[in-house]
């Protein structure tokens, strides 16, 4: 199985300033034969299910604000929120849908 | 407009057994890979497992955690998933979310397995 790996397990951000989340998988999620990374990004709220923010690792949902941002390729991945708003208190998931599913164990942004 | 609707969940003792419903519209769900995902209270998410669309044989594949003990099935003919879940344990205990892909998911239906 892949294991996604997120860092840090938390984050405190001040509003407005930039947080970033990293997610690390145990294998090579990039398929070759059409150049996509199977890595999407998600918010949670409580009681809430998951929301896609970011899919094929750099690709924003429809209607998810440019704040959101996704990066990275083949193991390495990142989350960007630029300009931290109060309604991104969260935890965020990383998830791989490359062979099976898997996601990362989920980090936790807070208003410094 | 996609919808998935979770139902059956609900409170049932430790080696009980419980089936779990996944209703699904606005989307091509014959075509669908559809998934279980479980999430404990204050825990991350954890896939259960998944069916293949008929094309591929309704193929299912589950995490190792519940692998003989949870069933996935599907009725194309009512757009519905379903999970089965026998030999429950007290772990099991989790909101239950069915998803057709990573931009749809349920709401999600609540498992608890106590005595």
């Amino acid at each position: 199985d892949i294991v996604m790996t997120q860092s840090p397990d938390s984050l405190a951000v001040s509003l407005g300033e930039r947080a970033i989340i990293n997610c690390k998988s145990s294998q090579n999620i990039l398929y070759s034969s059409n150049n996509k990374n199977y890595l999407a990004w998600y918010q949670q709220k409580p009681g809430q299910p998951p929301k896609l923010l970011i899919y094929w690792a750099s690709t924003r949902e429809s209607g998810i604000p440019d704040r959101f941002s996704g990066s990275g390729s083949g193991t390495d991945f990142t989350l960007t929120i630029s300009g931290l708003q109060a309604e991104d208190v969260a935890v965020y998931y990383c998830h791989q849908f490359y062979t099976s599913w898997t996601f990362g164990q989920g980090t936790r942004v807070e208003i410094k | 407009e996609v919808q998935l609707v979770e139902s059956g969940g609900g409170l049932v003792q430790p080696g009980g057994s419980l089936k779990l419903s996944c209703a699904a519209s606005g989307f091509a769900f014959s075509g669908s890979t559809m998934h279980w995902v479980r999430q404990a209270a204050g825990k991350g998410l954890e896939w259960v497992g998944r069916i293949r669309n008929k094309t591929n044989n309704y193929a299912t594949a589950y995490a190792a955690s519940v692998k003989g003990r949870f069933t996935i099935s599907r009725d194309d003919s009512k757009n519905t998933a379903y999970l089965e879940l026998n030999s429950l344990r007290s772990e099991d205990t989790a909101v239950y979310y069915c998803s057709g892909g990573p931009d749809y998911w349920g709401q999600g239906t609540l498992v608890t397995v106590s005595s």
